[in-house]
């Protein structure tokens, strides 16, 4: 069975920095591309950052883009998005999300909360 | 690349046939897929290549479309179809979403 389990969400300052990871299993992780789509309180989706299997290709949305870093290890299974000079806007419940092929989600973590305040 | 959809909202009944559109503001080809998200929830792959029925999904669920302007229908609409639906393009980095349709009672 697939399981996505985000984690490292939280309160955080304006201007500060936060690192989600997402723990994969239940398939060859080395295989698939893996991304990031946030969703803020009450708001629609919005992809946040995504990574090909071998980290040669990676995007971001413009409104994260020079902020946010996405990596990943596949030794250990784990995806991670560090955030940095975050905003109020970063406030949102963040997903993380396997790529079947070719950009399409199949399947997604519960999300893990992260909010932006002073 | 940015997608809009139409309409926004609906209310429809059990039974009712149902659509939703999605126009990209360029041509993607068919490199749309379509989620559904119920409330409290991660949204859930119903279509993709624009009309691909991803596996598990019901088949009362479609997709048409190519170039600028997609579909999603559900043929008899069902309670547990009620939800959000969300058009995606993934022609390149960065995808994108649409802003959502919200289907109610």
């Amino acid at each position: 069975e697939v399981q996505l389990v985000e984690s490292g969400g939280g309160l955080v300052q304006p201007g500060r920095s936060l690192r989600l990871s997402c723990a994969a299993s239940g398939f060859t992780f080395e295989d698939y591309a893996m991304h990031w789509v946030r969703q803020a309180p009450g708001k629609g989706l919005e992809w946040v950052s995504g990574i090909r299997w071998s980290s040669g290709s990676i995007g971001y949305a413009d409104s994260v883009k020079g902020r946010f870093t996405i990596s990943r290890d596949n030794a250990k299974n784990s995806l991670y998005l560090e955030m940095n000079s975050l905003r109020p806007e970063d406030t949102a419940l963040y997903y993380c999300a396997k790529d079947k092929g070719a950009g399409y989600f199949d399947y997604w973590g519960q999300g893990t909360l992260v909010t932006v305040s002073s | 690349i940015q997608l809009t959809q139409s309409p926004s909202s609906l209310s429809a009944s059990v039974g009712d046939r149902v659509t939703i559109t999605c126009r990209a503001s360029q041509g993607i080809a068919n490199y749309v897929a379509w989620y559904q998200q119920k409330p409290g929830k991660a949204p859930k792959l119903l279509i993709y290549a624009a009309s691909t029925l991803q596996s598990g999904v019901p088949s009362r669920f479609s997709g048409s479309g190519s170039g600028t302007d997609f579909s999603l229908s559900i043929s008899s609409l069902q309670p547990e179809d009620f939800a959000t639906y969300y058009c995606q393009q993934l022609n390149s980095y960065p995808f994108s979403f649409g802003p959502g349709t919200k289907v109610d009672i």
